[in-house]
């Protein structure tokens, strides 16, 4: 059955460090999404894609983090510079475009520790 | 914020049938209840939704109260693997930013042998 990947799993940095996610939807999905959980809490959306362009982006911190899906399939989330409060796990999923199959497939995940 | 309202924990045991409530009593006409659930250090899986009508599929079913402002996901015959934080989800279909997954802080499932 078809994943969507991330990487890397863990990930450790200092703070004031530059970081990246990377994510590989399923094929054929032109819907990505880029979510982050705080531990205890459920996953909150960061940004939509709708292949190349951002559909919902206004709960991404715009002046520290920034996405990007360049031709529309594979995707990249980064932070600079990372704060403590980043720490948490950040989530990749992705969906078809289609009104009657909406089912959103998630990746692993990545874990940030920020030090 | 999110839409509904689901205990904090519950626990089953093994083999029983786990009966997780949900209350929406703000839902509108077209949303729809999806159920997701979240293995600890895994990602959140997709297990059913529904509009007004029952429905089940291979993992759960979910019954939808006929004034549709709450819910029940029922696993049939719960194991250990069944242990995870289950989220009741109110939201329209499709892929717009109108249809975006608010997750709230679901229901801490456990399965006790």
């Amino acid at each position: 059955e078809a994943e969507v990947a991330q990487s890397p799993r863990y990930k450790i940095t200092e703070k004031s460090q530059a970081v990246a996610f990377w994510c590989d939807p399923i094929s054929g999905h032109a819907t990505l999404y880029w979510y982050r959980q705080i531990l205890g809490q459920g996953p909150e959306l960061l940004v939509q894609f709708q292949d190349e362009s951002v559909v919902d982006d206004s709960q991404l911190p715009k002046d520290r983090f920034s996405a990007e899906r360049l031709k529309g399939v594979d995707s990249t989330l980064k932070i600079q510079p990372a704060e403590l409060g980043d720490s948490a796990m950040y989530l990749c999923a992705s969906s078809l475009v289609d009104r009657a199959s909406d089912t959103q497939y998630f990746g692993p995940g990545t874990r940030l520790t920020v030090l | 914020d999110a839409k509904t309202t689901q205990p904090t924990s519950m626990d089953c045991a093994e083999g029983r049938a786990a009966n997780l409530p949900c209350n929406h009593s703000t839902i509108s006409g077209n949303e729809y209840v999806y159920w997701y659930r979240q293995i600890h250090s895994q990602g959140p899986q997709y297990i059913i939704h529904g509009l007004k009508n029952n429905e089940t599929n291979e993992m759960a079913s979910l019954i939808i109260t006929e004034d549709r402002k709450s819910s029940t996901l029922i696993l049939p015959h719960a194991t250990l693997r069944d242990t995870a934080v289950y989220y009741c989800i109110v939201r329209f279909p499709g892929y717009s930013s109108a249809s975006k997954i608010i997750f709230g802080s679901g229901t801490r499932l456990s399965i006790r042998p």
